[in-house]
């Protein structure tokens, strides 16, 4: 268990449905991320955010969106779905290493969505 | 820009045998490096990671892996297998972080799935 946990585990929709991931982060950390499992395109960054900020983005459509809480606790909404959309979300965490030079990521057991 | 191969997508080791695992990684500076395994239905397990220092790293489950610059490689190896090591691996890099505004994300590679015959 590596302390990172997100909800719900399913999820089956329609397509052109709206949904919204959740997850929360190891006690202490400071960054998520949102990544993608799919098996055309493997594991791809979504989005990062660290301390409520948005630091870095990657293959993320315009149609998804993220934000990270007070509490630390990070949703990515996905709309408008598509087929194509249908993939494990996986959420990972890290505390600041700075004297390490990078941070560890610790990845949650993801969400899988299948949109019908 | 930053890359990660892993060229063998599927590979079979009969149980008590050796295993490599193969990565190739393409990154300007020096690399932070990691193998990650994930179990069926599972999420990403951290195996062990490479920043700096020693170039063979030990993991958890009697992993190791060699950091070899001048190959751009960072293979994972297990001397002998165990029937629950049957997963797929993945190798991924990460970038230096700056705290100041660079991103820290993972680049991974395709995915080793390794099977285990009794």
């Amino acid at each position: 268990d590596s302390g990172v946990t997100q909800t719900p585990k399913h999820l089956i929709t329609a397509t052109g449905q709206r949904v919204t991931l959740r997850c929360s982060p190891r006690s202490g950390d400071l960054s998520v991320y949102w990544y993608q499992q799919s098996l055309d395109q493997g594991l791809q960054f979504l989005i990062q955010y660290y301390n409520g900020e948005e630091r870095a983005k990657g293959n993320i459509l315009e149609r998804f969106s993220a934000q990270q809480f007070p509490d630390l606790h990070s949703e990515l909404n996905l709309s408008s779905l598509e087929l194509g959309d249908s993939a494990l979300y996986f959420c990972a965490s890290s505390a600041p290493q700075r004297d390490l030079g990078t941070d560890t990521q610790y990845f949650g057991p993801g969400t899988r969505l299948t949109v019908l | 820009a930053q890359s990660v191969t892993q060229p063998d997508i599927h590979i079979t080791v009969s149980e008590g045998a050796s295993l490599e695992l193969r990565c190739n990684y393409s990154y300007g500076a020096t690399p932070y490096l990691f193998w990650y395994v994930q179990s069926p239905g599972q999420g990403l397990q951290l195996l062990l990671k490479y920043f700096s220092g020693d170039t063979l790293v030990q993991g958890i489950k009697g992993f190791e892996a060699e950091f070899k610059r001048s190959q751009s490689s960072f293979n994972l190896r297990k001397p002998s297998v165990h029937w629950s090591d049957a997963a797929e691996y993945f190798c991924a890099v990460g970038a230096h972080i700056d705290y100041g505004g660079s991103q820290g994300n993972l680049i991974f590679g395709k995915g080793t799935k390794l099977s285990v015959k009794p």
